[in-house]
């Protein structure tokens, strides 16, 4: 599991209402990633981040605000949550970024629901 | 920017025999095209994964090829056993994936006893 923990694994909030995810990873990676997985969508990118307070937009970051103070956490907000926002979401790290590397790993996921 | 699609979405199977997983590709800058198998309730786990210089790679039961010109790669189970059953997504990036992967939708496996 690449020393990853997503936290909390099940949630379940009103519409909105802020909310914070949180990834945790302990072998020191630069590259952190959250995605969404919904049915007939695969997996799609919010954001990722690069390193301590280097964040980039992905393809679905509309809802999504994310921070990195710290090298080992990667957190996730939604800032109002809605019921489009329900979904399971999933964090990941890069053990190789750049040229000849690229693997993500992937932590448990979160289960989120929003009323 | 990328997209990624994926055949079929269900795929339905006897134990021991092959099942195959297709993908197709947009950008041709993309260079690195992993698999991913999850089960229910978990992550995705990274299972194969080639790179834009390499045709095919395998890895005992699995496999994966990869067709640049035509931009499509696939999945290649032999000898399916029950334990193969699960969501297979493919994905797809250019400069070693360090601004994210494009993933398809993905296929389900059923292996049939």
């Amino acid at each position: 599991d690449a020393g990853i923990t997503q936290s909390p694994r099940h949630k379940v909030t009103e519409t909105g209402t802020p909310v914070t995810l949180r990834c945790h990873q302990t072998e020191n990676h630069r590259y952190m990633y959250w995605y969404r997985q919904d049915p007939g969508h695969g997996l799609r990118l919010i954001h990722y981040s690069y390193g301590v307070k280097d964040t980039d937009k992905g393809e679905v970051s509309d809802g999504y605000s994310v921070s990195r103070s710290k090298t080992e956490d990667f957190l996730l907000t939604l800032e109002s949550a809605t019921s489009s926002q329900t979904s399971v979401y999933f964090c990941a790290i890069t053990t190789r970024p750049g040229t000849g590397g690229g693997e993500q790993f992937f932590g448990p996921g979160t289960r989120l629901t929003v009323l | 920017g990328e997209n990624v699609e994926q055949h079929p979405s269900t795929l339905s199977v006897q134990e021991g025999d092959s099942a195959v997983i297709k993908c197709t590709y947009s950008d041709s800058a993309s260079n690195y095209f992993p698999w991913y198998k999850q089960e229910l309730g978990k992550g995705p786990q990274l299972i194969i994964d080639i790179r834009s210089n390499v045709g095919e790679k395998k890895d005992q039961r699995i496999a994966v090829t990869l067709n640049k010109t035509a931009k499509h790669f696939s999945l290649h189970i032999t000898e399916t056993q029950p334990e193969d059953s699960a969501v297979y997504f493919c994905a797809a990036t250019s400069g070693g994936g360090a601004d994210g992967l494009t993933f398809g939708k993905g296929t389900h496996l059923i292996i049939q006893p």
